[in-house]
């Protein structure tokens, strides 16, 4: 079964500082998908960025990069220039590839690493 | 403005009786999610549905029940055989597919507690 380790369960990183937020993960299929997610205070969850296994380039999306590195299992999630705005927690999941037959396209999550940015 | 919502913010169980949760989606999104969100965890699925009408059990899905007779909507009762009903729920929706550029929305959750 396919299994995502998120071993920060805290961070503190200081105002206009990067973070790194480690992801590792546990499939042997060959294709699969990684996302990170945000949920801040209010509960609900905001998507941030999605890494295809097959992919070539690390994937962007504006302060948000992945760090994804295929042969280590690890997708490890960047933040440059930390906003107190990004104080929340942050969750890594996994969707395998390929149509099961069941419809079974679902997403497995870790267990999350809460950020604290510092002014 | 298209979004998922789900009602109530705040819901309250006593021994014994079931309880339901409300979700409703206006992307027009085949597939819908519940999520269980205990202090500490991940998200685990519940249940999910990729069609009106048909349904599947996720990975913790006792004690739970669910119905999709509208594409939009995709309640979820928590029954009295759900021993620690107590955790925050989520809903969530998506295209059929799950790849790419697609991804899960999701509603601003429902917190159930036990009296």
């Amino acid at each position: 079964a396919q299994k995502i380790t998120q071993t920060q369960p805290g961070m503190f990183v200081q105002e206009k500082e990067a973070v790194t937020l480690d992801c590792t993960y546990d499939t042997s299929d060959p294709s699969y998908g990684l996302f990170w997610y945000k949920q801040p205070s209010s509960g609900e969850m905001i998507f941030l960025i999605y890494q295809g296994s097959y992919d070539q380039q690390n994937a962007t999306e504006g302060r948000y990069s992945l760090n994804f590195q295929k042969a280590r299992k690890s997708a490890n999630l960047v933040i440059s220039a930390s906003q107190l705005g990004d104080s929340a927690m942050y969750f890594c999941a996994i969707l395998l590839g390929g149509y099961s037959g069941a419809g079974s396209y679902q997403l497995t999550f870790g267990k999350g690493t809460k950020l604290s940015v510092i002014p | 403005d298209g979004g998922i919502t789900q009602s109530p913010k705040y819901l309250f169980r006593k021994e014994g009786q079931n309880v339901t949760l409300s979700c409703e989606q206006n992307l027009n999104h085949d597939a819908m999610y519940w999520y269980r969100q205990d202090p500490g965890q991940g998200l685990r699925l519940i249940y999910y549905s990729q069609i009106v009408n048909d349904f599947q059990k996720g990975d913790i899905a006792e004690g739970y029940s669910v119905s999709r007779e509208k594409k939009e909507s995709f309640p979820l009762t928590v029954t009295s055989a759900q021993k620690n009903p107590t955790a925050f729920y989520l809903c969530a929706s998506s295209t059929w597919t799950l790849s790419g550029d697609e991804k899960l929305f999701f509603g601003s959750g429902t917190q159930l507690s036990v009296l």
